[in-house]
């Protein structure tokens, strides 16, 4: 049982090239989640989704995008690259229901830098 | 995390109460999370309160809530070294229960 897993965990980007970043889980849980974290920032939302075939913008879509094929994988895609782009990325999952433990479990994020 | 606020930094010596403010602004939150994370890793659900509950406590977390001034607090009592990380105040809102807003997290440091 993995829970949430991210791959890659380390890339370095030229600026204008893309990539994709895999987030799986085994938890069968509905709502999938993208987050970037910058240094007193917190976390902000990229894009999310509630089911398979779902997906839906965050606070901060621009430069990327997203599918959630299978329920189990939300993949996010940067089509060219950008410097502001460097960040921690994590992925998270929430079974969804509006009870009081569906939180958000976390995978472990993975580091982007754009030069 | 623009609906939520916290500090950025709080440092406490190793064996005092380490206290974390956080401030929201939706009088429809109810739920408020408390996360935590270590160096290198993703965020862990710490301890969480409901909207009707003044206070919960957990060994050695204890959780405030002043809903009238939409005011969260933790303290942690006989921090320890394993205590450094940044704690995340988080809510959920009954009107959109798909997204947790998060704050910008406080990063604790422990001095001897």
């Amino acid at each position: 049982n993995a829970g949430v897993t991210q791959t890659p965990k380390f890339r370095v980007l030229k600026t204008g090239q893309s990539m994709t970043l895999l987030c799986a889980q085994d938890m069968n849980h509905e709502y999938m989640y993208w987050y970037r974290q910058d240094p007193g920032m917190g976390l902000r939302l990229i894009h999310y989704s509630v089911g398979e075939g779902t997906t839906a913008k965050g606070e901060v879509p621009d430069g990327y995008n997203v599918s959630r094929l299978k329920k189990q994988n939300f993949l996010l895609g940067l089509e060219s690259a950008a410097p502001s782009q460097t960040s921690v990325y994590f992925c998270a999952t929430q079974r969804g229901t509006r009870e009081s433990l569906d939180t958000q479990y976390f995978g472990p994020g993975t580091r982007l830098t754009v030069l | 995390g623009e609906d939520v606020e916290q500090s950025l930094f709080l440092s406490v010596r190793e064996g005092d109460s380490s206290v974390i403010n956080c401030t929201y602004t939706d009088s429809s939150s109810t739920y408020l999370y408390w996360y935590k994370q270590e160096p290198g890793a993703g965020l862990q659900l710490l301890t969480y309160i409901f909207s009707n509950m003044d206070m919960k406590q957990d060994q050695r977390l204890t959780v405030l809530l002043n809903k009238k001034d939409k005011h969260l607090s933790l303290r942690i009592a006989d921090t320890q070294t394993g205590d450094s990380a940044i704690y995340f105040c988080a809510e959920r809102r009954y009107s959109s229960a798909s997204k947790i807003i998060f704050g910008s997290g406080t990063r604790l440091s422990i001095r001897p």
